[in-house]
């Protein structure tokens, strides 16, 4: 199975900050990442696909990065509604598999 | 849109089957690959498998004794059976939509919470 390693588990963050998550996968994946926000209760929702593809409808303010093993999720300018948990999923090889999340919370 | 709608008991007794239904709607369920993903209180995310609209499965090897995927097209549904369930098996499942190239989960359901509990 391929390991995704997300970091940090989690942050505390203001309004208007800039973030950044990684994930680091086990094996070269190529660009299969995608990014999911999820917030309590509710399924995740996808953010970015195919590592830096940004899925229709979603804020400009996320991007995403990387190849190979090491991927980047960012958010340029953190807003209220942006706290949520995030978490970075391979679809390279099955089984998938999804980093263990971070979660963005209000400094 | 596309829209996913996960059914099925939400209480199962130890050692016995979890089967759940995932009903589309909103658009055809043949040509995608269709995901089942769980989620423990407090935990991340599990993905369990998938299946094909020409029933062709890939299986989570952790699970993959106890699993059994189908689907039904003409219903536009494809189900998830578990079997021997424990206390470890209490989750929330979602199932989901892969995209057609790259595989990313592109549309969810928005989840059961069943519970493994006499």
């Amino acid at each position: 199975d391929i390991q995704m390693t997300q970091s940090p588990s989690s942050l505390s963050a203001s309004v208007g900050d800039r973030v950044t998550i990684t994930c680091r996968a086990s094996q070269s994946i190529s660009n299969f990442v995608h990014w999911y926000q999820q917030k309590p209760g509710k399924a995740p929702k996808l953010l970015i696909y195919a590592a830096s593809s940004l899925q229709s409808g979603v804020p400009s303010r996320f991007s995403g990065s990387g190849s190979g093993t090491d991927f980047t999720l960012t958010i340029s300018s953190l807003q209220p509604e942006d706290f949520a948990s995030y978490y970075c999923q391979q679809s390279y090889s099955t089984p998938r598999t999804f980093g263990q999340g971070t979660k963005v919370e209000i400094k | 849109q596309v829209q996913l709608q996960e059914s099925g008991p939400g209480l199962v007794k130890p050692s016995e089957t979890l089967s759940l239904t995932c009903t589309v709607s909103g658009g055809s369920i043949s040509g995608y690959y269709w995901s089942w993903i769980r989620q423990p209180a407090g935990k991340g995310l599990e993905w369990i498998g998938r299946i094909y609209t020409s029933g062709s499965t890939n299986y989570n090897p952790s699970l993959k004794s106890r699993l059994t995927m189908s689907v039904d097209t003409s219903k536009n549904q494809f189900s998830l059976k578990l079997s021997s369930v424990t206390a470890a098996d209490t989750a929330v499942y979602y199932c989901a939509r892969a995209g057609t190239v790259t595989r990313e989960l592109d549309h969810w359901g928005q989840g059961t919470l069943v519970t493994v509990s006499s």
